[in-house]
């Protein structure tokens, strides 16, 4: 079963502008994980933020934990046409939950 | 350095027929997962290795499907009998200790079942 799970399900915007996903879990955790996939290609890890952190950005990306009301976000700024892919949250505790996903579509 | 490597790509079987899967993990990684991801979902552990021994396996149909990781290298993962219901891309990941470390996936195997 799924632990975590993503809002919105599939986001579509313009080049240029932020896309912002969520992120909501259920049980207690050691760390959450935002992986991204491109059509056809495994995930590949973006970022990772433990559970005593609040904030934690790399380049145009920022993720915020939550903890007591369990959720986590990604913020991309400046968005790029190449960002168009799935993101997915995954939750490290006993063991690694992933996500459904957020389809991100950035228009040109 | 190199990326985990998953072969084959694309796997046509029919049910009831077994197949195979390889997977060769980033060099120096101790450990190993198999995920199993169905069209429109996120991927779902099957199974993880630490070295040659298995860490998790409570999500493995254990009546159907097998992993092993023989000398704590590369890893197979095998179906026998399959089922439609196995039509998936199953991915293969590794990372450096399990826990508190970024994993790093292949490009995964697409098996589609007739």
């Amino acid at each position: 079963s799924q632990q975590g799970e993503e809002d919105p399900q599939a986001l579509s915007i313009q080049e240029g502008e932020n896309a912002t996903m969520n992120c909501s879990y259920k049980t207690s955790i050691n760390n959450l994980q935002w992986y991204r996939q491109n059509s056809g290609r495994g995930l590949v890890h973006l970022i990772l933020i433990r559970s005593n952190e609040r904030e934690k950005h790399s380049g145009r990306l920022r993720v915020t934990l939550d903890t007591s009301k369990k959720s986590s976000s990604l913020l991309i700024t400046a968005s790029r046409a190449a960002d168009t892919a799935s993101y997915f949250c995954a939750t490290q505790g006993n063991d690694m939950r992933f996500g459904a996903g957020t389809r991100l579509t950035v228009k040109p | 350095e190199a990326g985990v490597a998953q072969s084959p790509r694309y796997k046509i079987i029919e049910k009831r027929q077994s197949v195979a899967f390889w997977c060769n993990p980033i060099s120096g990684h101790a450990t190993l997962y198999w995920y199993q991801q169905i069209l429109g979902q996120g991927p779902k552990l099957l199974i993880q290795f630490q070295n040659n021994g298995v860490v998790d396996d409570s999500q493995l149909p254990k009546d159907r499907f097998s992993a092993e990781r023989l000398k704590g290298v590369d890893s197979t993962l095998k179906i026998q009998p399959a089922k439609l219901e196995d039509s998936a891309v199953y991915l293969c990941a590794s990372s450096f200790s399990p826990g508190d470390q970024p994993q790093h996936f292949g490009d995964g195997t697409r098996l589609s079942i007739l």
